[in-house]
């Protein structure tokens, strides 16, 4: 399968604990992308990369929230201390590049923090 | 105001109906306009790009009116498989895909 990957596919978390999400991307692909999906809404930008250079962080959610992309392939994405609010769909998705309109997402880390 | 604005239905329409989505954006440098399928509990998946002259994919037709910052979708003659969210999506200019809240789509028999 040379489609976008993430791992795990569901996390079940304490509060307070902190998780780590992987995303491997189309391998051509140079830009990654990951939002935050909740029920009824449309994905929610969180960040992205252009090969290993994080483009915006500002939209991450708070600072317990951050990503790497440190080789340019593969993308982590970590909650620190996590909170019941922090529960959704994170989805990960990656594209060609600069202009290129079409994302490619991967089927997402279902995150439930009791 | 947000960036990507979308009426979230539910729009319940018959098979065979003519139906139609709007999205409005407030970045003006935006550049480049797409409409997003998702299906329930799956990823977003590309349906159309939206480009100024207006395009047409079979039942689906996609138009774009950059001076009132507004996107349409209009899907001919409904299927039951057409039952989804349709998402409105905006490159910002830096390349940032930004979505709207998706509008849900119910065709019934």
């Amino acid at each position: 399968d040379t489609g976008v990957s993430q791992d795990p596919r569901h996390k079940i978390t304490k509060r307070g604990q902190n998780v780590t999400f992987r995303c491997d991307p189309i391998s051509e692909h140079n830009r990654l992308y990951w939002y935050r999906q909740t029920l009824g809404q449309g994905p929610e930008f969180l960040t992205y990369f252009q090969n290993e250079a994080q483009l915006e962080k500002s939209r991450l959610l708070s600072d317990r929230f951050s990503a790497e992309r440190p080789k340019g392939s593969f993308s982590t994405l970590e909650i620190q201390r996590t909170e019941q609010g922090d529960s959704a769909m994170y989805l990960c998705a990656s594209s060609l590049g600069q202009g290129i309109g079409e994302a490619f997402f991967g089927q997402g880390t279902r995150l439930t923090v009791v | 105001r947000k960036e990507v604005e979308q009426d979230p239905g539910p729009f319940n329409v018959p098979e065979g109906a003519t139906v139609a989505f709007n999205c409005t954006y407030s970045n003006s440098a935006s550049q480049s306009f797409f409409w997003y399928r998702q299906d329930c509990r799956k990823e977003p998946k590309l349906l159309m790009s939206v480009y100024s002259s207006g395009n047409e994919d079979g039942r689906f037709t996609a138009q774009l009116n950059r001076a009132s910052q507004y996107i349409s979708l209009l899907i001919r003659d409904s299927k039951l498989s057409d039952s989804a969210t349709y998402l409105c999506v905006v490159n910002s200019g830096t390349d940032k895909l930004i979505f709207g809240t998706g509008t849900r789509l119910q065709v019934f028999p």
